[in-house]
């Protein structure tokens, strides 16, 4: 099972930013926190992963709340290109080893 | 930096044919996953290879998916008989696992995947 909770659904404006919540109560605290998006038709793509500070790269932000439980994934200006699938991630411990676990994500929608 | 290369990218069967997929992984990289994803789903990692060793298949349906990584390189997942509930779409991906004061960083790169239907 995830061990990451996201709305399903999220609708942003052109131009606006656009603020992606993911909770992860659980999260140990030597675990990252990963962003994927997934286009249409395509693989999922990485954009950025944060431990407890916050990060910035040219793709997106990612704040980080200080007991590390939530996050929140921001494109400063969302397009019509930035329309996905939005996945947020925490490794998942097991007898095997550590590997990721992908809930269902939020989609967003990017209007005109 | 080429990415994470799969081919087919589609492919049609009938149920109980055979399917074969290849994939070869960002060069250097030693981890390499196939995932697959049903329609409307996330993700669902099938295995895990280190080099050319399987580290997890806990959730590979072994009675007819096999996946094999000979040289440390490529791979090949292959669906002997398929079903039509195989129908989905087949991710690769690969990733550079760093380790570092307490911490383990791992990147996964995805290819574009295979998308398969069983009729």
């Amino acid at each position: 099972d995830a061990k990451t909770t996201q709305p399903t659904s999220m609708d942003c404006a052109e131009g606006r930013a656009a603020n992606l919540p993911c909770n992860h109560s659980t999260i140990s605290g030597n675990e990252y926190v990963y962003w994927y998006r997934q286009i249409h038709s395509q693989g999922p793509q990485y954009i950025i992963h944060g431990l407890k500070n916050n990060e910035t790269n040219e793709m997106a932000s990612l704040i980080i709340t200080e007991d590390r439980k939530s996050s929140t994934l921001i494109l400063p200006h969302a397009t019509l290109r930035d329309t996905a699938v939005y996945y947020c991630i925490v490794r998942v411990r097991d007898n095997y080893g550590q590997n990721f676990v992908f809930g269902p994500g939020t989609r967003l929608s990017v209007l005109p | 930096e080429a990415g994470v290369a799969q081919s087919p990218r589609y492919k049609i069967i009938e149920k109980r044919q055979s399917v074969a997929f290849w994939c070869n992984p960002i060069s250097g990289h030693a981890t390499l996953y196939w995932y697959q994803q049903i329609l409307g789903q996330g993700p669902k990692l099938l295995i895990q290879f280190q080099n050319n060793g399987v580290v997890d298949d806990s959730q590979l349906p072994k009675d007819r998916f096999s996946a094999e990584r000979l040289k440390g390189v490529d791979s090949t997942l292959k669906i002997q008989p398929a079903k039509l509930e195989d129908s989905a779409v087949y991710l690769c991906a690969s990733s550079l696992i760093s380790i570092g004061q307490g911490l383990v960083k791992n990147i996964q790169y995805f290819g574009a995947g295979t998308r398969l239907s069983v009729l």
